[in-house]
């Protein structure tokens, strides 16, 4: 059972680089999700997608983008890559919007 | 995560009851959960409640929810040293919007053999 996997699991860029996170779920769920861990904070809510080719702003869009073209991947992409994007990225799914969260292991996220 | 507030750090001794305590401000909260964080791993939903429920027991976890005061806890029962992780609460507000959860920063729970 694979559940969430997301992959890179560590990545170094520098600044004004630009890279692609991916997550791919198994589970045939509907609803993705992309946040962010940062020291002190809960997560934080980035994009997030309702099914496949939907997505919808979260929390902290400003940077990022992301992209739903099958149902079971939801690709977060970095632009122009800033340090203060330096962070932990925690991609999750759910079967409905009401129906808890399945969470990935992340993506340890560091630029220089 | 300014809507839902932890303490920062627990420290109990191995065999004692944890208590994890959280705090919310939203009042239509529909769902609230309890994930656990080890070192370096992803979120691991533990437990949730529904808002309509007083208590909801699943073997050693016990989760007590009072909506006048909008309180959440967790209590683990005869901690084991696996039981060391980060404790987040989280609620879930309504339908659709753009915060789906709503994450505390975290208890980070500390057992001692």
């Amino acid at each position: 059972n694979a559940g969430v996997t997301q992959t890179p699991k560590f990545r170094v860029l520098k600044t004004g680089q630009s890279m692609t996170l991916l997550c791919a779920q198994d589970m045939n769920h509907e609803y993705m999700y992309w946040y962010r861990q940062d020291p002190g904070m809960g997560l934080r809510l980035i994009h997030y997608s309702v099914g496949e080719g939907t997505t919808a702003k979260g929390e902290v869009p400003d940077g990022y983008n992301v992209s739903r073209l099958k149902k079971q991947n939801f690709l977060l992409g970095l632009e122009s890559a800033a340090p203060s994007q330096t962070s932990v990225y925690f991609c999750a799914s759910s079967p409905e919007q009401l129906q808890p969260q399945h969470f990935g292991d992340g993506t340890r996220l560091s630029i220089l | 995560g300014e809507d839902v507030e932890q303490s920062l750090f627990l420290s109990v001794r191995e065999g004692d009851s944890s208590v994890i305590n959280c705090t919310y401000t939203d009042s239509s909260s529909t769902y609230l959960y309890w994930y656990k964080q080890e070192p370096g791993a992803g979120l691991q939903l533990l437990t949730y409640i529904f808002s309509n429920m007083d208590m909801k027991q699943d073997q050693r976890l016990t989760v007590l929810l009072n909506k006048k005061d909008k309180h959440l806890s967790l209590r683990i029962a005869d901690t084991q040293t696996g039981d060391s992780a980060i404790y987040f609460c989280a609620e879930r507000i309504g339908l659709g919007g753009r915060r789906a959860l709503t994450f505390g920063s975290g208890t980070r729970l500390q057992v001692q053999p």
